[in-house]
């Protein structure tokens, strides 16, 4: 099956720097990429998404990029805020297979005010 | 917006007792899954359910797993005797035909 490796686990940054978390997939099939976003005892909540059709995808403060070849994807956040201070998971689906998320580790942010 | 509900927010059991999670998807929604995720680790896959059958299954969802669709709204995830490891937060999602999954809140199930 899949497999998603997620750099780094810990991540800290000052207020108004930008975060970048990395995510690396094995199965060159996967073709949807989303991010979660988990606030500590909350559920999951995606606050974007990429197609493995696109290279980059924006929302205001928030990309993500797609590197088909490589078979990485990455999460940029910028201007970051400290109520950006979560856990953000990467994930890879593969297509006719259930659909289900293959997740990586997370990633603990912290924005330091 | 409509959202995944599940019940309860919080079951404690005595391990080798039975427990039965529920969620409640979105109503359009036509797959469905269940994700566990222990303290401070990542969400892992157990099963996807679509058109009232199993579609995946990971090694995780063993024998004393199962899940039903008992009505047109309820999905349900039971443990039929639970072990202390079964202790996690227990997320329920569905989507509406591919991509986007949207979570419900958690079950946190604890194992004494």
């Amino acid at each position: 099956g899949e497999n998603v490796e997620q750099h780094p686990s810990t991540l800290s940054v000052q207020e108004g720097d930008s975060a970048v978390i990395k995510c690396t997939y094995s199965d060159s099939a996967s073709n949807y990429f989303p991010w979660y976003k988990q606030e500590l005892g909350k559920r999951p909540q995606l606050i974007i998404d990429i197609r493995s059709n696109v290279g980059e995808k924006k929302d205001q403060r928030i990309a993500v990029t797609l590197n088909k070849t490589a078979k990485h994807f990455s999460l940029h956040i910028t201007e970051t805020q400290p109520e950006d201070s979560a856990v953000y998971f990467c994930a890879a689906s593969i297509p006719n297979t259930g659909n289900q998320f293959y997740f990586g580790t997370g990633t603990s942010l912290t924005v330091i005010p | 917006e409509p959202e995944v509900t599940q019940t309860p927010s919080h079951q404690v059991t005595q391990m080798g007792q039975e427990v039965i999670l529920r969620c409640v998807p979105i109503s359009n929604h036509l797959y469905f899954y269940w994700y566990r995720q222990i303290l401070g680790q990542k969400v892992e896959f157990l099963v996807s359910f679509y058109n009232n059958e199993i579609s995946e299954k990971s090694e995780i969802f063993d024998d004393q797993f199962s899940v039903e669709r008992p009505d047109g709204s309820n999905f349900t995830l039971k443990i039929r005797s639970t072990k202390l490891e079964d202790s996690a937060m227990y997320f329920c999602a569905s989507i509406q035909l591919t991509d986007t999954q949207y979570f419900g809140p958690g079950t946190r199930l604890t194992v004494l």
